[in-house]
């Protein structure tokens, strides 16, 4: 089971917003909703900010929202900020081995 | 408040075994199946184990099956990784995480304990 497709890198200016793929096969997502995704500022543990493709935990932003379409998840920052600099990954539960498959990492670069 | 405390690793050789653990508090730790992911240096992300809010259920990515045994004591609230076998390509920040009741998310994560493999 391979790391599910993510770009490498998203930029944007503050204020601007951007999107970010996820990209799997039928096996990484099947029906399942089960699509989430993590903010990692370096050295850090990763921080929840979607989980089920669009729900956001109690106290993170709404500038955060999340979609799927097909074997595509889509994270979108709006109104990005500086504070929004981070390596973004996703991770959806699988329908087989292993239990769960991590994105491949988006670096976000505020402008 | 929710807190995750990692610890037990450290640089051991190619080959080694290491007992990684995880401090719960702040949640009814006996309600909720854990994970361990890790990171390795400069890369991304890797679910490698996980079990069930009982114990019953253990589950492993291909990667360690055979070498490493997710295991946790409810009455200690603690979750544990045996890590045996090591490779050079295990080394890396081992991050216990908590599944939030029947979601299928990590909603928790510890600080990470780096674990390297070197000779």
């Amino acid at each position: 089971q391979s790391a599910l497709t993510q770009p490498a890198s998203v930029s944007g200016s503050p204020g601007q917003s951007i999107t970010i793929s996820c990209t799997g096969t039928s096996s990484d997502f099947g029906a399942y909703k089960y699509v989430s995704w993590y903010q990692q500022h370096p050295g850090k543990a990763p921080k929840l900010m979607i989980y089920d493709i669009t729900n956001r935990p109690s106290g993170v932003s709404d500038r955060f929202s999340g979609s799927k379409s097909g074997n595509t998840a889509s994270l979108t920052i709006s109104g990005l900020q500086a504070e929004d600099e981070a390596d973004y990954y996703c991770s959806s539960r699988t329908t087989s081995s292993p239990l769960y498959v991590f994105g491949t990492g988006t670096k976000v670069t505020v402008l | 408040e929710v807190q995750l405390l990692e610890s037990g690793g450290g640089l051991v050789q190619p080959g080694g075994s290491l007992r990684l653990s995880c401090a719960a508090s702040g949640f009814t730790f006996s309600n909720c199946a854990m994970s361990w992911v890790r990171q390795a240096p400069g890369k991304g992300l890797e679910w490698v184990s996980g079990i069930g809010a009982g114990g019953t259920g253990t589950y492993y990515a291909d990667s360690v099956k055979g070498r490493f045994t997710i295991s946790r004591d409810n009455s200690k609230n603690t979750l544990h990784l045996q890590i045996t076998s090591l490779r050079a390509e295990d080394t890396a920040v081992y991050y216990c995480a908590k599944r939030p009741g029947t979601y299928y998310t990590f909603d928790y994560w510890g600080q990470g304990t780096l674990v390297t493999v070197s000779s």
